[in-house]
Order: structure tokens, then sequence, then C-alpha cells
């Protein structure tokens, strides 16, 4: 199975501030690498899919980049909406497999 | 729309079974593929069953391997997983989520359910 690591596994953050989170895949995945969302108590949400392609109605405060086993996720100013906790996810083969996550906090 | 609705969850003791069910609707079920995703109480995400648009390719993470069967019907568009033989880690809310694509891979999941709890304990 192909491991995905996150990191850091939670960050203090003011709203504001840019804040990147990376993603390390155990091989390499091209660019088969997506983002998610989640808010305590709510289903995750898709941020960012195939690497670096922004989803629909999700602001641009937010990218992606990477391919192969490298991938960031960054927020270029913090949004008081966006204290959650985020997700990696391969989609490169089976099983699929996820981050273990990031939580995001207010400083 | 596209909405996913999730069913059947509930407490269980161990060792028993429980049926999951979710109802799709606003999009052509039949061209997608779908998974189910679970997360357990304070933890993060694990794809525990994926099924193919047409449902001849399952896969399933070795954690429930032999006790889960994930399984769809087209005509109804609802997707569902059989598990048995349920254990205390299984406790976790489900989701179910629809694929970008009628490929299992390659693609991402998008929308999820808002999942349904299941609790085992005796």
């Amino acid at each position: 199975d192909i491991q995905m690591t996150q990191s850091p596994s939670s960050l203090s953050a003011s709203v504001g501030d840019r804040v990147t989170i990376t993603c390390r895949a155990s091989q390499s995945i091209g660019t088969y690498l997506n983002w998610y969302q989640q808010r305590p108590g709510k289903a995750p949400q898709l941020l960012i899919y195939a690497a670096s392609g922004l989803q629909s109605g999700v602001p641009s405060r937010f990218s992606g980049s990477g391919s192969e086993t490298d991938f960031t996720l960054t927020i270029s100013s913090l949004q008081p909406e966006d204290f959650a906790t985020y997700y990696c996810q391969q989609s490169y083969n089976n099983p699929i497999t996820f981050g273990q996550g990031t939580r995001l906090e207010n400083k | 729309e596209v909405q996913l609705l999730e069913s059947g969850g509930g407490l269980v003791q161990p060792g028993g079974s429980l049926r999951l069910s979710c109802a799709a609707s606003g999009f052509t079920f039949s061209n997608y593929a779908m998974s189910w995703v679970r997360q357990a109480p304070g933890k993060g995400l694990e794809c525990v069953s994926i099924i193919s648009r047409s449902g001849d390719s399952t896969y399933y993470a070795a954690s429930v391997r032999g006790r889960f069967t994930i399984s769809r019907d087209n005509s109804k568009d609802t997707l569902d997983m059989q598990m048995n033989s349920l254990r205390d880690e299984d406790t976790a809310v489900y989701y179910c989520a629809k694929h970008s694509s009628g490929q299992t891979t390659y693609n991402w999941f998008d929308p999820w359910g808002q999942g349904t709890l299941v609790t085992v304990s005796s």
C-alpha cells in the first residue's frame, strides 16, 4: 500500500498568515494527489484535485503543487473559516490511502 | 444537486452484522465508481471499500477484507455495504463518496455523504 505522510500533524496560525502543509508519498504517484478540508462534525470536502486543480467554489487563496512523491497545500491568507483539518489522498492505485491529517488551529 | 444519503448505522454487539446503504441522487449513478470511507472517533480517514461503476471490480482495505462486502444497484441508485463479524475497532462514522469518474483510481471523491455512525460495543 502507498503510505501518505503529512507534516506537520498540527499547526497554529493566525488570520492573515500564509500556511503550507506538505504531503509525501511512499512511492511515485504522478499527480494523483487530492486535498480535502474537514470541519468538526462535518464530512470532508474536496479542495484540490490532481495536485493543483482548484475545485469549483473553493476560494483562490487555496493552491496545490507538487508531483511524484512531494506535494504541498498552501493557504495564502488564512481566514477564520479555514481553521479545520486537512487531508491528502492518493488515488494512483488501490487501496486509496489518506495522510494522517493536519489540524490547523487558531493561535 | 448531487446528494448522497447514508443510512443503516447504529449500535451492534461485537461479532454482529450491519448493512449500510447510500442513496444517490442528482447524477447518473451508473457512470461513477463509489467508495465507503470511515473515520474512527478522533482519528483520520480510511477508505475501506471501493466499487467500479459496473460493480464488477471491488477493493477492500486489509482491515475489513473478508468481513465487509460492497455492492451497488444501478437500477435503484443505491450503494450498500454489508458488514459482518464486527469488531470494536470498526466503530466509526461511515461516509459514502462519489468518485469523479467510473474508474476506481486516478480520480477524486466529491461529494461525500453526511455519514452514518456505527458503534460496536457490548
